[in-house]
């Protein structure tokens, strides 16, 4: 079975600073992916980034980047310069690597991120 | 181009009773879900389906939920003699055929009461 583990229920950054929100996660498939989501206080889940577990480098998009540890078993999102408009939960998440379930993701607790100006 | 869209977007229904939540894809995502999100449980897969293949059932709750998906496109999920434990946010996403990653996009949900 996979599980996925945020063991910070929240975090607070300081505008214009970075901020690692911290995941790990539970598998014995040596194939997965790795993704974030943001949550906004209006509810809809925003596609952040993804790391395939046979990625040689971290993912990287515009401010988010992911630390991917394999052998830690750890994938955890850092946001640079935090924006104001970053303030949200944050999901992480694991796809099945493959059979008919190949979509499904296992979600983690969420981490609550509010960004103080 | 439009996203996922879900309707209604929020349905208060008295306990017993049936209700469906419809959920409308990004056009041309092979790939559809319904996940649940509340408080004691989080985020939880319900249902997938791909394609023709059929669909993987493994996290329906009980036989009071079911779902369908017809012409590729359009799903409705229907939870039959609802309960107070139903209550949530029902989210629905799709993916695109033929992508490495198989990102979800989501639509705004779906928030159910049930009194």
């Amino acid at each position: 079975a996979q599980k996925i583990t945020q063991t910070q229920p929240g975090m607070f950054v300081q505008e214009k600073e970075a901020v690692t929100l911290d995941c790990t996660y539970d598998t014995s498939d040596p194939s997965y992916g790795l993704f974030w989501y943001k949550q906004p206080s209006s509810g809809e889940m925003i596609f952040l980034i993804y790391q395939g577990s046979y990625d040689q480098q971290n993912a990287t998009e515009g401010r988010y980047s992911l630390n991917f540890q394999k052998a830690r078993k750890s994938a955890n999102l850092v946001i640079s310069a935090s924006q104001l408009g970053d303030s949200a939960m944050y999901f992480c998440a694991m796809r099945r690597p493959g059979g008919t379930s190949y979509g499904k993701l296992t979600f983690g607790q969420g981490t609550i991120l509010t960004v103080h100006p | 181009g439009a996203g996922v869209s879900q309707s209604p977007s929020n349905k208060v229904t008295e306990k017993g009773k049936d209700v469906e939540l419809r959920c409308d894809p990004i056009s041309g995502h092979t790939a559809l879900y319904w996940y649940r999100q509340s408080l004691g449980q989080g985020l939880e897969f319900l249902i997938y389906f791909q394609g023709n293949s059929a669909p993987d059932k493994s996290g329906l709750p009980s036989d009071r939920f079911s779902a369908e998906r017809t012409g590729g496109s359009v799903s409705t999920l229907t939870i039959q003699r609802t309960q107070q434990e139903d209550s949530a946010v029902y989210l629905c996403a799709s993916s695109p055929p033929g992508t490495v990653t198989y990102e979800q996009y989501f639509g705004p949900g779906t928030r159910l009461t049930v009194t």
